[in-house]
């Protein structure tokens, strides 16, 4: 079965710092990987998505990621925070033979402070 | 256009009562899914609907029941309330026609606490 693996609950940074997300995946095969983002209230915004092809996928708001198929991983990158960007990230696998269905982390919790 | 909607926003319930949470949405995809959402837990998957007239379970399916007689429409039913049912529900839909995979959009969440 997938599992996704947030490791970390809460993560502080200052603002214009760089930002790393680590998100670590279960699965054998190839898997579809996505990271939401959840403002306080609110539902989940895709923020990028891996299905194929080259590793680094850009997303919204300046972020980015790489599927590191030797490590399991889809660590998500920003250069420089924004207050803005304090929200919960969800990182996400999917697969064909699973359907349609996704299997989220727990999240990481991001407090961006001035 | 709406993307997906959901009702009630929030809503404050008695043990042993029942309760539908709406989800509808106007983007014609065909795959539609209901999830919960705990802290530490992230978002689990309660059940799912890859096309109107069939359902399936996800992994968190008891005391849960759902219906797709439609493209648009996925309620969520809770027969009889408990405590621990009391969380964020999300709605979400993906478009998964020809067996392509797709990202899924989400509705805006309905606030369940039951007491």
């Amino acid at each position: 079965a997938q599992s996704v693996t947030q490791p970390d609950i809460h993560i502080t940074v200052s603002e214009g710092a760089s930002l790393e997300l680590r998100c670590n995946y279960s699965y054998g095969a190839t898997p579809y990987l996505f990271w939401y983002v959840q403002s306080p209230g609110q539902g989940l915004q895709l923020l990028l998505k891996y299905f194929s092809g080259d590793t680094l996928v850009q997303g919204i708001k300046g972020f980015e990621a790489e599927f590191k198929r030797s490590q399991s991983s889809f660590n998500l990158r920003k250069p420089s925070v924004h207050w803005s960007d304090a929200a919960e990230y969800f990182c996400a696998v999917g697969a064909k033979e699973y359907g349609n269905k996704l299997v989220f982390g727990a999240g990481t919790i991001l407090r961006v402070k001035s | 256009i709406a993307g997906i909607t959901q009702a009630p926003t929030s809503q404050i319930l008695a043990a042993g009562r029942r309760m539908t949470l709406r989800c509808t949405q106007d983007m014609r995809h065909n795959a539609m899914y209901w999830y919960r959402q705990d802290l530490g837990l992230g978002l689990r998957l309660i059940h799912y609907s890859n096309t109107a007239g069939t359902t399936g379970k996800g992994e968190v399916p008891d005391g849960y029941s759902v219906s797709r007689a439609n493209t648009d429409d996925f309620p969520l039913t809770l027969a009889s309330a408990v405590p621990s049912q009391t969380s964020v529900y999300f709605c979400a839909s993906s478009d998964s026609a020809g067996g392509g995979y797709n990202e899924q959009f989400f509705g805006p969440g309905t606030r369940l606490t039951v007491l």
